[in-house]
């Protein structure tokens, strides 16, 4: 089955600051990367996603990158804000029909002040 | 829509009891899941279903799990008998389409066996 690695797990960054979160996968069948974040206590929020068939795209200071040969992709977030820390996870749907998520471990990212 | 429903949101039993998590998808969301959240082991798919039909349960931990769902509006993870390295935090989650496409999470219920 997929199996996400996801590094590094823990993040602090200066607020201003450019966070970068990186994953790989293992299965190439694999067609949909989604990221989630969770800030504490609550649920997993989806927050930006990439199919297969682009290699990047950008919400406002977000950004994802997928690289399918090197089966890795990242989560860049820019100009960093106090309420973006939270534990953000990456996940990579295993192809073929078995249409279920797998996630990384997370990474708990703290902007300081 | 109200979003995926859990209940309970907090559950504090003892050891060798009974758990039940309740949890209604989204309407019109033909896929469901249950995830186990857990300090050490992350988010851990157990069991996923679609159109009701149990498709995958290779992640449920032990025989003293199980998963319904009788109708698409109502699925239930049960436990039992409970032990202490239950406790966790369990997400029900539904799509429409399976992991193709967004999940959307409950609050989820947090569990604790003492």
């Amino acid at each position: 089955g997929e199996n996400v690695e996801q590094h590094p797990s823990t993040l602090s960054v200066q607020e201003g600051d450019s966070a970068v979160i990186k994953c790989t996968y293992s299965d190439s069948a694999s067609n949909y990367f989604p990221w989630y974040k969770q800030e504490l206590g609550k649920r997993p929020q989806l927050i930006i996603d990439i199919r297969s068939n682009v290699g990047e795209k950008k919400d406002q200071r977000i950004a994802v990158t997928l690289n399918k040969t090197a089966k890795h992709f990242s989560l860049h977030i820019t100009e960093t804000q106090p309420e973006d820390s939270a534990v953000y996870f990456c996940a990579a749907s295993s192809g073929g029909s078995n249409y279920k998520l797998t996630f990384g471990k997370g990474t708990l990212l703290t902007v300081n002040p | 829509d109200a979003g995926v429903i859990q209940s309970p949101r907090h559950e504090v039993t003892e050891m060798g009891q009974e758990v039940t998590l309740r949890c209604k998808p989204i309407s019109g969301h033909d896929y469901l899941f249950w995830y186990r959240q857990t300090m050490m082991r992350g988010l851990e798919l157990l069991i996923y279903f679609n159109n009701n039909v149990p498709i995958d349960d290779s992640g449920m931990p032990e025989d003293r799990f199980s998963a319904k769902m009788p109708n698409a509006s109502f699925s239930t993870l049960k436990i039992q008998p409970s032990e202490p390295r239950d406790s966790a935090v369990y997400f029900c989650a539904s799509s429409f389409g399976g992991g193709r496409n967004t999940i959307y999470f409950g609050e989820g219920s947090w569990l604790t066996v003492v």
